[in-house]
């Protein structure tokens, strides 16, 4: 299976602070048909999870453009440019190109 | 408007089996794959496994290859994920959601509880 290692897996942040969670994984996510599917997904505390990002940087309708996604290859970055208190909850990375499918660990954004 | 409904939360006892269910709406249902997602209490997701509802074609996780059974009713747009013998360890919130390489929408989570 495809490791996928997400970094910190705490991440305390200010309001209007910025953040980054990293995710790294342990094969090249480039698909044979060219893309390469890494999706973020937030899942706030009580709720089902949400997908943010998908194919590494596109946007999901309804999601600020705080978050953004970054990255290639195995190395890829979450950004959220002024972390809000909705923003609080666990975000996780997933590979979409190998079988099969797998998420990172998840990172605990709280506000400090 | 696309949703996953989810049935409600089930508890059972070690042995027993189960079989819950993710009835899709607003959608082509048998165009899109539907995948299930594991959470044990306090810990992360874990991917499960997939079916396309339109040809039944399934595929699973090594992980769970075996301990599960994924399963669809096209007619009734409904996918199915479902144990012969629940184990204590089984306890958990089961997600079901849409897509293949990536999930785009998510049901509301069913959770189950195993206990003597």
């Amino acid at each position: 299976d495809v490791v996928m290692t997400q970094s910190p897996l705490s991440l305390p942040v200010t309001l209007g602070q910025p953040a980054s969670i990293s995710c790294t994984s342990s094969q090249s996510l480039v698909h044979s048909d060219g893309n390469t599917y890494l999706s973020w997904f937030q899942q706030r505390p009580g709720q089902s999870p949400r997908r943010l990002i998908y194919k590494v940087s596109n946007r999901d309708s309804g999601v600020p453009d705080r978050f953004s996604g970054s990255g290639s290859g195995t190395d890829f970055t979450l950004k959220i440019s002024r972390v809000e208190a909705e923003d609080v909850g666990v975000y996780y990375c997933m590979q979409g190109t190998h079988w099969p499918r797998t998420f990172g660990q998840g990172t605990k954004l709280e506000i400090k | 408007e696309v949703q996953l409904v989810q049935s409600g939360a089930e508890v059972k006892k070690p042995g027993e089996s189960l079989k819950i269910s993710c009835k899709g709406s607003g959608y082509s249902f048998t165009s899109y794959w539907v995948g299930w997602v594991r959470q044990m209490p306090g810990k992360g997701l874990e991917w499960m496994g997939i079916i396309y509802p339109g040809d039944s074609n399934t595929r699973y996780s090594p992980s769970f290859q075996g301990q599960v059974t994924i399963s669809a009713d096209k007619s009734i747009s409904t996918a199915y994920l479902q144990w012969s013998s629940l184990k204590a360890s089984d306890t958990a919130m089961y997600y079901c959601a849409r897509g293949s390489s990536s999930f785009d929408y998510w049901g509301q989570g069913t959770l189950v509880t195993v206990s003597s």
